[in-house]
């Protein structure tokens, strides 16, 4: 049974167009939170939500916007898709805010076209 | 402004030898510090963590090294295992800090040759 699932595994899409990536996490935990992984391998928060709430929102384009209708769940949203978008997108959990480790899921590919 | 780095993007061992991976970083507000093991296609999976109030911690095979005047820390694999062949990320973080961040070194690839 999955800890913390996303879909889809993989995306590819047109630039200009708008898609959704959405995560669970079934353990009972209180933050959330998504990650970019660019070609250089580095792992860069952009979003985290506590309870439904956003507590960390680091310098991402306004294209991007985070939903988390319960604290289950947080999808990200992208419109007007650009190039440097591709990556990989990692949805992670946490008991609470600050609290460590992290579970992670495993990633959407998401390739621009 | 890379707070966390891995200098080593890439390691060889042989099996049963030791693996050491090393990290550094530059933020001396980091107080808590993790490594993750990363295989293909998934996502990162907790390895070890340390506390700055310690300089080690173990954990069966895998011992991580903290040396705050430094500012490093290195994991040690012992024996290595073909199993253990992944990419290996350093976090640090301030532990109870509002939100939790954690900042990620950009991997070191290990490879154990049977």
């Amino acid at each position: 049974d999955t800890a913390v699932s996303q879909t889809p595994k993989y995306l590819v899409t047109q630039m200009g167009n708008d898609k959704s990536i959405k995560c669970e996490q079934n353990l009972g935990h209180d933050t959330m939170y998504w990650y970019k992984q660019d070609s250089k391998k580095f792992l860069k928060i952009m979003f985290s939500y506590n309870n439904k709430e956003l507590i960390i929102n680091e310098t991402v384009p306004n294209r991007f916007s985070p939903k988390s209708p319960d604290k289950a769940h947080l999808n990200l949203h992208i419109n007007s898709l650009e190039l440097g978008d591709s990556a990989v997108y990692f949805c992670a959990s946490s008991q609470g805010p600050g609290s460590q480790p992290q579970h992670f899921g495993d990633g959407t590919r998401l390739s621009i076209l | 402004d890379q707070q966390v780095k891995q200098n080593s993007p890439s390691l060889s061992v042989q099996e049963g030898r030791i693996s050491i991976l090393n990290c550094d970083y530059t933020n001396s507000m980091f107080d808590y510090f993790l490594w993750y093991k990363k295989y293909p296609a998934e996502g990162p999976t907790f390895l070890i963590s340390i506390s700055s109030i310690k300089d080690k911690n173990e954990d069966g095979r895998f011992t991580v090294f903290l040396n705050k005047s430094a500012k490093h820390l290195s994991l040690h694999i012992v024996p290595s295992q073909p199993g253990d062949s992944a990419v290996y990320f350093c976090a640090a973080s301030i532990l109870g800090s509002s939100g939790g961040k954690s900042t990620f070194g950009d991997g070191t690839t290990l490879t154990v040759k049977p």
